[in-house]
């Protein structure tokens, strides 16, 4: 069974400060896709990065960086110079395995950025 | 571009009503999913079209229905709800280039009384 976890329910950091948000995954299938998703109070999903499990550099998009590390399952988000509009919960998901296009979500992370 | 637009934007309805969520999006996106977010939770998967026919019914309730009358349009018919039901319902497409990456709608968030 395919499943994610998002072990820190909540997370502050200082403003212009780095940080770094915790994924980890379990999946038999050889070939999967890794997603980070922001979804602030308003409540829309943003899709911020995407990491492929063959995909040999990690993922980069702007301030967002997946730092992945596919021995020990891991898929953690970096935002860098952290910003107040930067506050949000933030969703990992994998792509299910076979032909659907199926998404399972970790329970997220609230991030919190302080002044 | 990469919006996906839903209407309304907040739904109050009673348990003996029958109401509409509606989602579009001009991406030419062939894949289309409605996901229910409960307070605090992840979206949790409903239904997936894919070029307009439904492949993916997540053992969703029946008073739920589904419907895809053309590439661009996701219609969730709503009826005889219950309060449990209440939620936000969030809409998504993938292109077919990338059919990993969902792309979100705004939500709509849904009160049954």
């Amino acid at each position: 069974a395919q499943k994610i976890t998002q072990t820190q329910p909540g997370m502050f950091v200082q403003e212009k400060e780095a940080v770094t948000l915790d994924c980890t995954y379990d999946t038999s299938d050889p070939s999967y896709g890794l997603f980070w998703y922001k979804q602030p109070s308003s409540g829309e999903m943003i899709f911020l990065i995407y990491q492929g499990s063959y995909d040999q550099q990690n993922a980069t998009e702007g301030r967002y960086s997946l730092n992945f590390q596919k021995a020990r399952k891991s898929a953690n988000l970096v935002i860098s110079a952290s910003q107040l509009g930067d506050s949000a919960m933030y969703f990992c998901a994998m792509r299910g395995g076979g032909a659907t296009n199926k998404l399972i979500f970790g329970t997220g992370t609230l991030l919190a950025v302080q002044p | 571009d990469t919006e996906v637009t839903q209407t309304p934007k907040h739904l109050v309805m009673g348990m003996t009503n029958k109401k509409s969520l509606k989602c579009e999006q001009h991406m030419g996106h062939r894949a289309m999913y409605w996901y229910k977010q409960k307070a605090k939770k992840p979206p949790e998967l409903m239904f997936v079209y894919s070029y307009e026919k439904l492949s993916i019914n997540e053992s969703v309730p029946s008073r739920f229905s589904p419907e895809c009358p053309n590439s661009s349009l996701l219609n969730l018919h709503l009826h005889a709800l219950q309060p449990e039901d209440s939620a936000l319902y969030l809409c998504a497409s993938s292109p077919p280039g990338r059919p990993d990456t969902q792309y979100f709608g705004p939500g709509t968030r849904l009160t049954v009384l």
